[in-house]
């Protein structure tokens, strides 16, 4: 089956480690998506890759770093500078092609708690 | 830049009846779609219903329908015949067309209660 797949699930992260998120798809999608939700909130974007080896900030980008070396990987690191990082991380992914639909896909997040 | 916004932080309904979620969107685009996503306590993204722009028809999914109004850029949702598992938070996207480069914009989401 096509989806997304966020791992781990869950992460704890101790003061002054950087830490990574994984997030892959296959669903030869073009464009991912990193937002971040904090509780009772709605989603906030950190960062989005429209192609390989291209990726444009959000509008919470500091702290956080991405990569896109393959089209169905965008990993996210949490690095030490993000004072605040404890939240629920979701990925997404679409395409741009003409009448297919073009419907967002999330994965199921992952839960990042600062210890 | 686009905006998406849902002036409802909560509604709540009782079981069996309907209720309607208000979205509003600005844009100068003419090519985008929209969408509304339920987001039960486990966090998990789910579908509702999808509208593109470019088709006059209100999308409909079963219990769940649009009032899709481009000119007034307002498109809310229609829940019918309310039960227990509708409760979560509902979230209203736009995203442009086929232009690549976008982003995707959510408005602050809707929280739904339903009431037996």
């Amino acid at each position: 089956d096509g989806g997304i797949t966020q791992s781990p699930k869950y992460l704890f992260r101790k003061e002054g480690q950087n830490v990574t998120l994984s997030c892959e798809q296959n669903l030869n999608h073009d464009a991912m998506y990193w937002y971040r939700q904090d509780p009772g909130q709605g989603l906030r974007l950190i960062y989005y890759s429209q192609i390989v080896n291209d990726f444009q900030k959000g509008d919470i980008a500091e702290g956080y770093s991405v990569s896109r070396e393959k089209k169905e990987s965008f990993p996210l690191t949490v690095t030490s500078a993000q004072k605040n990082p404890t939240a629920f991380y979701l990925c997404a992914s679409t395409n741009y092609r003409p009448y297919s639909g073009n419907t967002i896909y999330f994965g199921e997040g992952s839960w990042l708690t600062v210890v | 830049a686009q905006t998406v916004t849902q002036s409802q932080p909560e509604m709540s309904v009782q079981e069996a009846e309907t209720v309607t979620l208000s979205c509003t969107y600005d844009t100068s685009e003419s090519d985008y779609y929209l969408f509304w996503y339920k987001q039960p306590p486990s966090r998990q993204m789910i579908l509702v219903i999808r509208q593109e722009a470019y088709k006059q028809q209100n999308a409909t999914e079963n219990r769940f329908s649009v009032n899709f109004q481009k000119a007034a850029k307002s498109f809310s949702l229609k829940i019918s015949d309310s039960q227990l598992g509708d409760a979560a938070m509902y979230f209203c996207a736009y995203r442009r067309g086929e232009t690549s480069g976008s982003r995707l914009t959510f408005g602050e989401g809707t929280q739904l209660t339903v009431n037996p």
